[in-house]
C-alpha cells in the first residue's frame, strides 16, 4: 500500500541553492521520517517529525509537517554536490488506521542532483 | 561499528534454485525487516520481525520465507526464485517495534533471477 508520495520525482539544482522536496500521504500518522539513499546503497535516516510537531531542524535540513493537509516538506539549504541522492519520506501509520508497530511505508522518492 | 550486514551483495541465479540472503545486525535490535526496491515502485516491505521467533508478512510476502531464530540474524529465503523476484533487497533493523525509532539499513543485495 503506497502511503507517501514525493514530489517532484526529480530535481536538479546548482550547488549553493536550496532544495525543497514534498511528501503527501493519505491517512493519519504517528510520525513521518525522511531518509537519503545514495545510488544503489542502503537508506540512511535523516530526521523524524512527530505528528504533534510542525517543524524540525537538523543542520542544513528543515522539515515541516502539516497534518491538516497531510503533507511534509524537506528543505536542504545551501546544497552541496554530496547531497546528490534520492530522498524518501516514510510514514508510520496510526494504529487506528491499520498501522503496525515499527512498520514504515516508504514513498517512491525524489531524485536530487546537485551540480558543482 | 554498529551496522547491518547483508550477504551476498550481488547474486545471479536461475529460476527455481533455492537461495538465502543473510542479514545480521550488531546493535541488539529487536525489530528487523526486509524490503525490496524496484524502479518506479519504491521500497516495499516483504516480512518483518518484532523479536525472536516472531515474524509477520509485509506488503509483498509471496514467494519469500524468513526466520528469526536469533536476535541478530534475519535471513530471507527464496525457495523457488522466479524472474519477477529480480530486485534490490534491503534488510533493516531498529531498536524495538516502536514506530518512533529510525531504521538502520544494510547495504543491499542485488538479485538477478534468470
Amino acid at each position: 500500500s503506497q502511503q507517501g508520495e514525493e514530489d517532484p520525482q526529480a530535481l536538479s539544482i546548482q550547488e549553493g541553492e536550496n532544495a525543497t522536496m514534498n511528501c503527501s500521504y493519505k491517512t493519519s500518522i504517528n510520525n513521518l521520517q525522511w531518509y537519503r539513499q545514495n545510488s544503489g546503497r542502503g537508506l540512511v535516516h535523516l530526521i523524524l517529525i512527530r505528528s504533534n510537531e510542525r517543524e524540525k531542524h537538523s543542520g542544513r535540513l528543515r522539515v515541516t509537517l502539516d497534518t491538516s493537509k497531510k503533507s511534509s516538506s524537506l528543505l536542504i539549504t545551501a546544497s552541496r554536490a554530496a547531497d546528490t541522492a534520492s530522498y524518501f519520506c516514510a510514514t508510520a501509520l496510526s494504529m487506528n488506521y491499520g498501522g503496525s508497530q515499527g512498520n514504515l511505508i516508504f514513498g517512491k522518492g525524489t531524485k536530487l542532483s546537485v551540480k558543482p | 561499528e554498529a551496522q547491518v550486514t547483508q550477504n551476498p551483495r550481488y547474486l545471479i541465479t536461475v529460476t527455481g534454485k533455492k537461495l538465502t540472503v543473510t542479514c545480521s545486525q550488531n546493535m541488539n535490535h529487536e525489530y528487523m525487516s526486509w524490503y525490496r526496491q524496484d524502479p518506479g515502485l519504491g521500497l516495499r516491505q516483504i516480512y518483518y520481525s518484532m523479536n525472536v521467533e516472531v515474524t509477520d508478512k509485509g506488503d509483498v510476502p509471496e514467494g519469500y520465507k524468513v526466520s528469526r531464530k536469533e536476535k541478530r540474524n534475519f535471513p530471507l529465503i527464496l525457495e523457488s526464485p522466479s524472474p519477477n523476484q529480480t530486485s534490490l533487497y534491503f534488510c533493516a533493523s531498529s531498536w524495538d517495534g516502536s514506530s518512533y525509532n529510525e531504521q538502520f539499513f544494510g547495504p543491499g543485495t542485488r538479485l538477478t533471477v534468470l
